[in-house]
């Protein structure tokens, strides 16, 4: 299958910084990534869907505000949480697909935890 | 968009064959299902992916019966590590997806 890369694989920041994500498609034209967050034993929750050059699709109660995303290109998304807060620690995991695909390739995550 | 329900847990042997049921009985048309493995801090891998019948592998089955209101994962002689926690994802793609994932199955396999 192919590979999606993330970085950094965890962070640790200080409540009120901002933290940026970054989703790489290493063999593949990923047009349309998903960032999911999970809290721990719980499932994967999806926060929005970005299609490449376009705004993001938010799920319902996802702040737009506070998860900044950017699909700027077919390898490339990136998650911008603004003015983290302790309860957004979490591990935040993305995935891509191409045009309609059905099968998503997930990246391998990453921990957010804020202090 | 359909609601997916499994079971939280299963325990099985090394060796035996495990089978990991998902109801979404609400399916649409055009959704597909899809069955993730997932370890510890890890991304989702995937396993499996059908529409009806039945999809066989080289590490799964997936059958899915004609009212496609459910649908089972079968892992054949499981070994120890076959222990993860297995997802079961209903979407459908149609100008946007529509994703649901079910809140997991932990699979646990003894020696």
């Amino acid at each position: 299958g192919a590979v999606v890369s993330q970085h950094p694989s965890w962070v640790i920041c200080k409540s009120g910084t901002s933290v940026k994500i970054e989703c790489r498609s290493l063999d593949f034209q990923a047009t349309t990534m998903f960032w999911y967050r999970q809290f721990p034993k719980q499932s994967l929750m999806l926060m929005a869907t970005s299609n490449e050059g376009s705004k993001a699709t938010y799920e319902q109660g996802v702040e737009k505000d506070k998860f900044l995303i950017n699909h700027a290109s077919l390898t490339l998304s990136t998650l911008t949480v603004t003015s983290a807060h302790p309860e957004d620690s979490s591990f935040y995991i993305c995935s891509a697909a191409g045009t309609g695909g059905y099968e998503q390739y997930f990246g391998p995550g990453t921990r957010l935890t804020v202090t | 968009l359909a609601k997916t329900t499994q079971p939280i847990s299963m325990d099985s042997y090394e060796g035996q064959e495990v089978n990991i049921t998902c109801s979404h009985n609400n399916i649409a048309t055009n959704d597909y299902i899809t069955w993730y493995q997932q370890f510890p801090s890890q991304g989702p891998r995937f396993i499996i992916q059908g529409y009806k019948t039945k999809v066989t592998n080289e590490v799964a089955s997936l059958f899915i019966p004609a009212d496609r209101k459910s649908s089972t994962l079968s892992l054949p002689r499981v070994s120890l590590s076959d222990t993860a926690v297995y997802y079961c994802l209903v979407g459908r793609y149609s100008g946007d997806y529509k994703l649901s994932f079910g809140a997991g199955t932990t699979v646990t396999v003894r020696a």
